[in-house]
């Protein structure tokens, strides 16, 4: 069965700084995955995810993650931060097979609080 | 296009009431989920629908949850009787088919059992 870890619960950092966001799967067959954004009191949204090809995946508002298959993670990173990008994030996996049945298996989050 | 439309957006209730959610997905995503998120968690799959039909309940409490998808477009999930533990946002999620091109959220029912 796979599980997702999310070693920071909070990651505090000024605006306009990098950051980067850890994830690591455990997993014992090829995985998809996939970073959500949750602002307060919203659902989630999709912002990047690795299905094949290219490590490096880029998502939107400026985010983007690095799939490192042999440390099993795929964190995600930012090289400027905003104000606006505080926000609850998190990773997520899903195996490669099972098609329509395939679900997702979500990380405890981590909140991004960007201080100006 | 409109998003997965979710109500009520809060409730609380006393333990051992029954309370029921709704979810309208996206039109024309066949794929339908409810997720549980408690306070400080990811969400966690409480059910799948493909369609009309069932295709993971494994983590859902089947002796108090219950849920339902006729004709295959808006849902229901059912707590009978809720428990002090059952507090969390629940958050219905709609996908075309399967998940790889990302899930589609609701704004969630924030649900609070005193």
């Amino acid at each position: 069965a796979q599980s997702v870890t999310q070693l920071d619960s909070q990651v505090p950092v000024f605006e306009e700084a990098p950051v980067e966001l850890r994830c690591n799967y455990s997993s014992s067959v090829s995985v998809y995955l996939f970073w959500y954004v949750q602002y307060p009191n919203q659902g989630l949204q999709l912002l990047l995810k690795y299905l094949s090809g290219s490590t490096l995946v880029k998502g939107i508002n400026g985010f983007e993650a690095e799939f490192n298959k042999s440390q099993t993670s795929f964190h995600l990173r930012k090289p400027s931060v905003h104000i606006s990008d505080t926000a609850e994030y998190f990773c997520a996996v899903s195996d490669l097979y099972g098609g329509a049945t395939n679900k997702l298996i979500f990380g405890t989050g981590t909140l991004l609080a960007v201080q100006p | 296009e409109a998003g997965v439309a979710q109500s009520p957006r809060y409730k609380i209730i006393e333990k051992r009431q029954s309370v029921a959610f709704w979810c309208n997905p996206i039109s024309g995503h066949a794929t339908l989920y409810w997720y549980q998120q408690i306070l400080g968690q990811g969400p966690k799959l409480l059910i799948q629908f493909q369609n009309n039909g069932v295709v993971d309940d494994s983590q859902l409490p089947k002796d108090r949850f219950s849920a339902e998808r006729l004709k295959g477009v808006d849902s229901t999930l059912k707590i009978q009787p809720a428990k002090l533990e059952d507090s969390a946002v629940y958050l219905c999620a709609s996908s075309p088919w399967d998940i790889f091109g990302g899930l589609f959220f609701g704004s969630g029912t924030q649900l609070s059992v005193l």
